[in-house]
């Protein structure tokens, strides 16, 4: 089993949908999540950032972290054109060491 | 907002040569991270370093890799020996306070590879 399993879609939705992006673990000593939005050929962007379990909002974007199912969600709201990206999860646990997702390609159509 | 920096965008080598990518920190980070992607595929960590030392490493940071941060302020990634199959994009990251509400690791651009 990977350590870190995400969809790599594509994932296409018109404008204005909401989006739901998500990630499973095997890791329970994972503390750490995080998102991050690569566009192509470009450096991971951080977008939410959360310890433990629990929620994050942040403008048009909500992070999700269930560590006891191990599950992590990403939901955008009002999706935008902008918003088309690959779209990956990350997290780690008291070490350095953070592990990535295979990241979810998301195209949001005008 | 402060950013990581990485030269060169681009680099292209010869198979055996020696490359060194290079990476400026945001200045009051202390943390530093290297990372590739082999084009089409996840994001790796290669090696983690703290107070002047690696911390931590993956098992693809072999002999042929090394790091140091020779001056303060550059941070770099040296492949010794390099070999068709490291080339990827190299990304560098820096993080402030580890465990610190809010804080992670802020990546730069990234450095192509080609080796031939």
């Amino acid at each position: 089993q990977k350590e870190v399993e995400q969809d790599p879609g594509p994932l296409s939705v018109p404008e204005g949908a909401i989006v739901s992006l998500n990630c499973t673990y095997s890791n329970s000593a994972f503390q750490y999540f995080m998102w991050y939005r690569q566009y192509s050929r470009k450096g991971p962007e951080l977008l939410m950032y959360t310890y433990s379990s629990g929620n994050k909002e942040d403008g048009r974007f909500t992070a999700q972290v269930d560590k006891s199912s191990k599950y992590i969600s990403l939901f955008i709201r009002d999706s935008q054109p902008s918003d088309s990206a690959t779209y990956l999860c990350a997290m780690r646990g008291g070490g350095f060491k953070t592990i990535f997702g295979a990241g979810t390609r998301l195209f949001v159509k005008a | 907002e402060p950013e990581v920096t990485q030269t060169p965008s681009h680099q292209v080598t010869q198979m055996g040569q020696e490359v060194i990518l290079r990476c400026v920190p945001i200045s009051n980070h202390l943390y530093f991270y290297w990372y590739r992607q082999i084009l089409g595929q996840k994001v790796e960590f290669l090696v983690s370093f703290y107070n002047n030392e690696i911390s931590e490493k993956s098992e693809i940071f072999d002999d042929q890799f090394s790091v140091e941060r020779p001056d303060g302020s550059n941070f770099t990634l040296k492949i010794r020996s390099t070999k068709l199959e490291d080339s990827a994009m190299y990304f560098c990251a820096t993080e402030g306070a580890r465990g610190a509400v809010g804080e992670t690791q802020y990546f730069g651009p990234g450095t192509r590879l080609l080796v031939l």
